[in-house]
């Protein structure tokens, strides 16, 4: 079945670059996304990939794409404290076009 | 900036109440749907709403209700409200073209005593 996955917890110094992973199951998704959700709130659209690409780049933003290893990858550079959330990676499948997102990785970042 | 709006943000209630959660998008999105989220925890879709009149359930089974009215309304409601229905609920909005890019409310944390 459908299935995503995310390393739970990680931990990086302000300024340095935070590189998030996923996996997922679904070799058919169409398109994969980031979503930033802070304490309290929704989540917010980081940015999305189509599944024909490589990699997208979007200010302090890197998104890779290995389709044949089903991995994908964020990379923020110069990782600030506002920059402390959990983020979630979404594959669009399934029979209506529905989001499955991992668990979420908890991104912590200290002086 | 997604204009998809959700009151109340927060609310607490004695179980057995029936409660509405609102959501409204000024998108003119089709696409509307709302999920369920433990606290840190991930998302299980539990309704959506192709369009006005069409409701369906999603993949995390709940005693909750939806109706499609009107394209920028999508209500939540649960006539009977239970402690295990304690939860945050999100509601999304998406229109059709392209990556069909879902933008999330603010959610209603839920509490039921």
């Amino acid at each position: 079945g459908e299935d995503v996955e995310q390393s739970l917890f990680l931990s990086v110094r302000e300024g340095d670059s935070s590189v998030i992973n996923c996996t997922y199951t679904d070799s058919s998704s169409t398109y994969l996304y980031w979503y930033k959700q802070e304490p309290g709130a929704g989540l917010q659209l980081l940015t999305y990939i189509f599944s024909n690409m490589d990699m997208k780049q979007d200010q302090r933003l890197t998104v890779l794409l290995n389709k044949k290893d089903k991995h994908l990858s964020l990379r923020i550079a110069d990782t600030q404290t506002g920059d402390s959330a959990i983020y979630f990676c979404a594959e669009r499948g399934g029979g209506y076009n529905k989001l499955i997102f991992g668990a979420g990785t908890r991104l912590a970042v200290h002086p | 900036e997604a204009d998809i709006y959700q009151t109340p943000r927060y609310l607490v209630i004695g179980t057995g109440k029936k409660i509405t959660l609102e959501c409204s998008q000024t998108m003119g999105h089709d696409k509307m749907y709302w999920y369920q989220q433990d606290p840190g925890m991930e998302l299980h879709l539990i309704h959506y709403s192709y369009g006005v009149n069409s409701t369906e359930k999603g993949d995390l089974s709940s005693e909750s209700t939806v109706s499609r009215i009107r394209t920028e309304h999508f209500p939540l409601t649960l006539e009977s409200a239970r402690p295990s229905h304690t939860s945050q609920y999100l509601c999304a909005s998406s229109v059709v073209v392209g990556a069909d890019t879902q933008y999330f409310g603010p959610g209603t944390r839920l509490t039921v005593l």
